[in-house]
């Protein structure tokens, strides 16, 4: 079954203390995508990958890292977490961006910084 | 970096009204794609316009591109309670920054039966 799949589903922790974000995808897809979504404010992009080894920054990435060494992972890095970055989180792969080839989602990362 | 206005925020109906949302852009779009999510789920894609005065129909939903390519519309025909969620639109940038991908702020679609 094709899907991206994100880890852990449920987080909570404390300001400072370094996490990762899972997500791996199993369709070979090239593109590979971090979005943060908070009422309000809809999907903002944080990071995005054009393939292996290209990051590049969306329109919030400070305070995150990400790194895509295998075609199908893409984790999301918070360094030191702050109370700012609770939202909740979705991974997202498609073939190509902008192609008309469907973006798939994963099922979203919640996250909460105490 | 790319910003598109979506509107209306909200959208109450009743279950058989009509439905319309819109995307503005200040300046000409490559493309415009248009989401939905359910309540507590992800977002899924529904569909990707390119060209210019572009019209596509899904089933009840109908989708526009503008003639200038500067604004879309998704617009659902005799809504039902399975059309509830948000429906975003969202744009690529353009040139080497083809991937980074901007979200309309979404508008929330109740509908009452």
């Amino acid at each position: 079954e094709a899907q991206v799949t994100q880890n852990p589903r449920y987080l909570i922790t404390v300001t400072g203390k370094k996490l990762t974000v899972t997500c791996s995808q199993n369709m070979n897809h090239e593109y590979m995508s971090w979005y943060r979504q908070d009422p309000g404010l809809g999907l903002r992009q944080i990071y995005y990958s054009m393939n292996v080894e290209v990051t590049d920054k969306g329109d919030v990435p400070e305070g995150y890292k990400v790194s895509r060494k295998e075609k199908r992972n893409f984790p999301l890095i918070l360094e030191s977490p702050s109370p700012n970055q609770t939202s909740l989180y979705f991974c997202a792969s498609s073939l190509y961006p902008g192609a008309g080839e469907t973006q798939y989602f994963g099922p979203g990362t919640r996250l909460l910084v105490l | 970096g790319q910003q598109v206005m979506q509107i209306p925020q909200y959208q109450h109906v009743q279950e058989g009204e009509d439905f319309t949302t819109y995307c503005n852009s200040s300046t000409t779009l490559s493309n415009i794609q248009w989401y939905k999510q359910r309540p507590g789920g992800h977002p899924v894609f529904l569909i990707q316009l390119v060209k210019s005065g572009e019209v596509k129909k899904q089933k009840r939903l109908t989708f526009q591109f503008g003639e200038a390519k500067k604004n879309s519309s998704l617009h659902i025909t005799a809504t039902q309670t399975t059309d509830v969620g948000t429906y975003f639109c969202a744009v690529n940038a353009g040139g080497t920054s083809y991937g980074k991908l901007t979200f309309g702020q979404g508008t929330i679609l109740t509908v009452h039966p």
